[in-house]
């Protein structure tokens, strides 16, 4: 069985700070891990994804997650938030191998303010 | 290369009443992934199809079924709709299998815009 926590339902940063979103799975087989992101009324774009290779993976917009098996953790990271990042986050975890099914966390809506 | 597509954009039914809803998957893709979104909560996988055959099923009951078509379409059809089932219906599309081990993000879902259901 495999599961995703995601703390914080709701994240607020400044324009220009960090931004740290995270996400805690649990999985008894090797995990692939996925961060997407949705903006209002649209559906589900990929950030980023963890499929056993590098630990530390870089994607779209700037976003970038480290994988951490010792902590079961793959949180998310962005040096610099912008306006254009406020959106919900989805962190999501599927079996190692193929696109098998997804289970998703229950997102973290992030502000961002002036 | 186009990209997932659903239809329609938004329904609005009665309770008692049935449903279809499709989904084109992405060109290149043979495997379609459909998921139930509740407001404020994360996504709940239902079922798959590969092959034009279910592959896994998530825990929604029977009136929930599907379909996928030669060309790797798909439908999702509701029956005896609830008020608990409106919500945002997401398809996504991968590519599973054989031909999956000789190309690129093959271990990736991409998600259509979703078709958002009003259960009256």
């Amino acid at each position: 069985a495999q599961s995703v926590t995601q703390l914080g339902s709701h994240v607020s940063v400044s324009e220009g700070a960090l931004v740290l979103l995270r996400c805690n799975y649990s999985s008894s087989v090797p995990p692939y891990l996925f961060w997407y992101v949705q903006y209002p009324n649209q559906g589900l774009q990929l950030l980023l994804k963890y499929t056993s290779a590098a630990t530390l993976v870089k994607g779209i917009n700037g976003f970038e997650a480290e994988f951490k098996k010792s902590e079961t953790s793959f949180h998310l990271t962005k040096p610099s938030a912008h306006m254009s990042d406020a959106a919900e986050y989805f962190c999501a975890v599927s079996r190692a191998g193929t696109a098998s099914k997804l289970t998703f966390g229950t997102g973290t809506r992030l502000q961002v303010t002036l | 290369e186009t990209g997932v597509t659903q239809s329609p954009t938004h329904l609005i039914k009665t309770r008692g009443q049935q449903v279809t809803l499709r989904c084109s998957s992405q060109s290149g893709h043979n495997t379609v992934s459909w998921y139930q979104q509740a407001l404020g909560q994360g996504p709940q996988f239902i079922f798959q199809y590969y092959r034009e055959e279910e592959n896994g099923r998530g825990n929604f009951p029977p009136r929930f079924s599907g379909l996928q078509f030669p060309n790797y379409s798909s439908e999702l059809n509701v029956n005896a709709l609830e008020l608990d089932d409106s919500a945002l219906y997401l398809c996504a599309s991968s590519l599973d299998g054989a031909l999956a081990r000789t190309r690129k993000n093959t271990d990736t879902q991409y998600f259509g815009p979703g078709t958002r259901l009003t259960v009256l």
